[in-house]
């Protein structure tokens, strides 16, 4: 089992819908909780992170964390096409572990 | 300076040949960490230095992969007898400490080997 597991995507939103990405992780102890946009050809750019349970809310961006569940989600309200790119999700784990675990990634494509 | 940067952006070398990589972290940051990302895969830990030190270096994947952050600053990171499955991105990123906090990432290094 991986580590860290995002929805496979592609995902393809309208402009101005919400756009909904899904992580799950498999270390119960992970304590941080990153979402990275990655443009084509780019390098990761950190847009969100979350170390509780709950909603963070920045902008159009929503980050919810569920540990008990072992969940992290991504809301971005009011897609607009310079959202596109792919996301990221990265885990943080235990007190002896800093590096950090990516998933493989979602691609989002917001349509005009 | 204002970010991560890395150098070179792209480097092509032949099977067999030693190369450098380098990373100038965010001013003030104490934690560097390697990563490299394939094509359609998230990026994968290398290496973490805190300070001058190699305090995790788990993710290389054989000893032909070597890094160093001599004054804590700088680090560079060594391939040598490099191969064609060493083809991908290297990306460094640093962060103001190791527990908990955001790491931010530079433009990578874009290496193909030949």
């Amino acid at each position: 089992q991986k580590e860290v597991e995002q929805n496979s995507g592609p995902l393809s939103v309208p402009e101005g819908a919400i756009a909904s990405l899904n992580c799950t992780y498999s270390d119960r102890v992970s304590q941080s909780f990153f979402w990275y946009r990655q443009y084509s050809g780019k390098s990761p750019e950190l847009i969100m992170s979350i170390y509780s349970n709950g909603d963070k809310e920045d902008g159009r961006f929503t980050a919810q964390l569920n540990k008990a569940s072992q969940y992290v989600s991504l809301l971005i309200r009011d897609s607009q096409p310079s959202d596109s790119a792919t996301y990221l999700c990265a885990v943080n784990g235990a007190s002896n572990d800093y590096k950090l675990s990516f998933g493989a990634g979602t691609t989002v494509t917001v349509r005009a | 300076g204002a970010g991560v940067s890395q150098t070179p952006s792209n480097k092509v070398t032949e099977k067999g040949k030693y190369v450098e990589l380098r990373c100038d972290p965010i001013s003030g940051h104490t934690a560097l960490y390697w990563y490299r990302q394939s094509l359609g895969q998230g990026p994968e830990f290398l290496i973490y230095f805190q300070g001058t030190g190699a305090a995790d270096d788990s993710g290389l994947p054989n000893d032909r992969f070597f890094a160093v952050r001599p004054e804590g600053s700088v680090s560079t990171l060594k391939i040598q007898r490099t191969e064609r499955g060493d083809s991908a991105v290297y990306l460094c990123a640093s962060s103001l400490h190791d527990r908990n906090t955001e790491a931010f990432f530079g433009q990578g290094t874009r290496l193909t080997v030949v």
